[in-house]
Formats: structure tokens, C-alpha cells, sequence
């Protein structure tokens, strides 16, 4: 069956290190996106990609980093700059961009820096 | 005034109740999705809704498109039932969600 896979599901890392978490879809879906989700809050958009070799930023894109080499693979690094990146990340990808289309969400990544 | 707005924010329960959860969006949109986070866990994608109703075990979701309001239903709640529901809609606009702020839900055995 096709989805979304992200790993690892719970992620520890020391402050100052960069870390990458991982999105795997094997949906042949375009568009690819990464949220961030704080404690108690809603889920905000951290970047997304339409296409191979493209992405734009969201709407807290600061201290995030991404690449889009293959249609599969949505890699999101937070870096150091990033000065509060314990929260649940949540990578989803979707058909086409047009008027009909259909979302597919991994289980997400749980990131605490301790 | 959020575009995607969720009630209630919270909700406690007894175990066997008939839960209603609901959201209610301003943008014209062409999905609408529920999702389930139990506390520390993942996300896991419970409806996608275009039109009218689907069912799935013990969970109901309906949709109006004129009135833009969509609510989740669960009936005969079980404790295991506790979690946080989002709503999120695909607005007609773009292609990007606009997510509800979720409404935590808790029942007691």
C-alpha cells in the first residue's frame, strides 16, 4: 500500500546540532509539504515543494532547511538557527495543485532538544 | 477571526456518550479532513470529505458546503477515544491546508 513513511518517530538531539528528519512517500504525489506543530497550538507551515528541485518557504521557514532531489523524498533539516525546535513535525504530500486533489499525512516526528 | 474555527476546545465526556465535534470554515474549499493525535503519539488521517456523509466503526463525518460546517461524531465513546481531533480544509484558492486549532477530548470510563 502507498503512503507517507517519516522516521525516526521520536527524535533527541543535543542544542547546536543540526538534524534532518526524514518523509518517504511512494505515492507519485507532486507536492510535498512540512508543518510544525507547538504544544497546544495548531499546525503552521514550515516549507512545501511542487515539484522536483523546487520549494518555497511557508510561513516559519526561519532555522529550516529543505531539498527536493527526487519526487519521493522530502528531507527537512532543522538547523541551529532555528532557536526552539522541540515540537511534532508532521510531512504530508498531495496530488496535482489544481481544484481536485487529495492529501496524505505521515505519523510525524517528535524532535526534543535537550 | 481564523478562517478554519473548531468547537469546542475542549471536551470531557463519560464513556458511552455521543460525541459531537465541530468546525466551521469561511474560505470555499474543495476537501475537508479530520485527523486524530493521541497525546505524545502521531497523526493519523480519520476523513477526507468532499460532500455529505462516511462513516468508518464508530466514527461519523458529515459535511454542508452551503453552510460551511462539517462535524465529526462518535458514538458509544471509549476512553481510548481521548485525543486531540483536527479539522483542516483544502481551500479552492490555493492548494495548501488551513488547519483548525484542534479540540481535546476525554472520556472517562
Amino acid at each position: 500500500d502507498g503512503g507517507i513513511t517519516q522516521s525516526p518517530k521520536y527524535l533527541f538531539r543535543k542544542e547546536g546540532q543540526n538534524v534532518t528528519l526524514s518523509c518517504e512517500q511512494n505515492l507519485n504525489h507532486d507536492a510535498m509539504y512540512w508543518y510544525r506543530q507547538d504544544p497546544g497550538q495548531g499546525l503552521r507551515l514550515i516549507y512545501y515543494s511542487q515539484i522536483v528541485n523546487d520549494f518555497q518557504k511557508g510561513d516559519i521557514a526561519e532555522g529550516y532547511s529543505v531539498s527536493r532531489e527526487k519526487k519521493e523524498s522530502f528531507p527537512l533539516t532543522v538547523t541551529s538557527a532555528q532557536k526552539n525546535p522541540t515540537a511534532f513535525y508532521l510531512c504530508a504530500s498531495s496530488t496535482s495543485t489544481g481544484m481536485s486533489y487529495g492529501y496524505t499525512f505521515g505519523s510525524g516526528t517528535r524532535l526534543t532538544v535537550v | 477571526k481564523n478562517e478554519v474555527e473548531q468547537s469546542p476546545q475542549n471536551l470531557t465526556a463519560q464513556e458511552g456518550e455521543f460525541i459531537t465535534i465541530n468546525c466551521s470554515y469561511s474560505v470555499g474549499i474543495s476537501a475537508l479532513h479530520w485527523l486524530q493525535q493521541h497525546p505524545g503519539g502521531g497523526i493519523v488521517s480519520l476523513f477526507m470529505l468532499s460532500s455529505g456523509k462516511k462513516k468508518h466503526g464508530r466514527l461519523i463525518a458529515t459535511i454542508n458546503i452551503q453552510e460551511k460546517h462539517s462535524s465529526l461524531h462518535i458514538t458509544a465513546s471509549h476512553p481510548r477515544d481521548s485525543a486531540v481531533y483536527i479539522c483542516a480544509v483544502g481551500a479552492h484558492s490555493n492548494y495548501q491546508l488551513i488547519w483548525g486549532a484542534g479540540t481535546k477530548l476525554i472520556i472517562k470510563p
